[in-house]
């Protein structure tokens, strides 16, 4: 079956650095993809949608300086978060779609920011 | 008033029976709708999506949408303990760039 992976699973970082999260899918190629967070018994969030080669296309409220979206391949998608504060840290979670609607989801990636 | 609303639960069923898992939405301009199974500490997982009124089954799972009554429901027959999760009801209007997600109910099958 189609798998999506991120890197890394999890990070630490101190405030005011950068943190790149990747997002990869194995065995097919990715004409969307898209990013998610998620706060502790809180629901998903979208965060952003990324269509390869083009500009990502951000949701209401979503800081498009603070995180910066790249989906230079099929197969690849990075979200990096800029200069994270606390406020920052929670679940991140990518997921592709190659065709329909059908989303394959990463396993997440959990940012604390000290 | 949250623009995608789920009953928390926990809602609780005994194996075999039928779970029934509802969400109403507010944005009458939304176009799709899709159910996620989320286990807990895990990513979720896309188990439906439907785009027109009426009933869409796949396997154990009929989603159910009413879009002039603003719900979508989904059913589970035959619940295992392995469905117990969290379930996501999420809902997008493709014209104003918005996806929204309930909080989630949670279901637990009892065996």
């Amino acid at each position: 079956g189609a798998v999506v992976s991120q890197h890394p699973s999890r990070v630490i970082c101190k405030s005011g650095t950068s943190v790149k999260i990747e997002c990869r899918s194995l065995d097919f190629q990715a004409t969307t993809m898209f990013w998610y967070r998620q706060f502790p018994k809180q629901s998903l969030m979208l965060m952003a949608t990324s269509n390869e080669g083009s500009k990502a296309t951000y949701e209401q409220g979503v800081e498009k300086d603070k995180f910066l979206i790249n989906h230079a391949s099929l197969t690849l998608s990075t979200l990096t978060v800029t200069s994270a504060h606390p406020e920052d840290s929670s679940f991140y979670i990518c997921s592709a779609r190659y065709s329909g609607e059908t989303q394959y989801f990463g396993p997440g990636t959990r940012l604390l920011v000290l | 008033q949250k623009e995608v609303e789920q009953n928390s639960g926990p809602l609780s069923v005994p194996e075999g029976a039928i779970a029934s898992l509802n969400c109403t939405y507010s944005d009458r301009g939304s176009q799709s709708f899709f159910w996620y199974r989320q286990y807990s500490g895990k990513s979720p997982e896309l188990i439906m999506f439907i785009y027109s009124n009426g009933d869409k089954e796949d396997g154990r799972f009929t989603a159910q949408l009413n879009k002039a009554s603003q719900y979508v429901s989904l059913l589970i027959r035959d619940s295992q303990p392995s469905d117990s999760a969290t379930y996501l009801c999420a809902v997008r209007d493709t014209n104003a760039g918005k996806s929204t997600f309930g909080d989630g109910t949670t279901l637990t099958v009892k065996p």
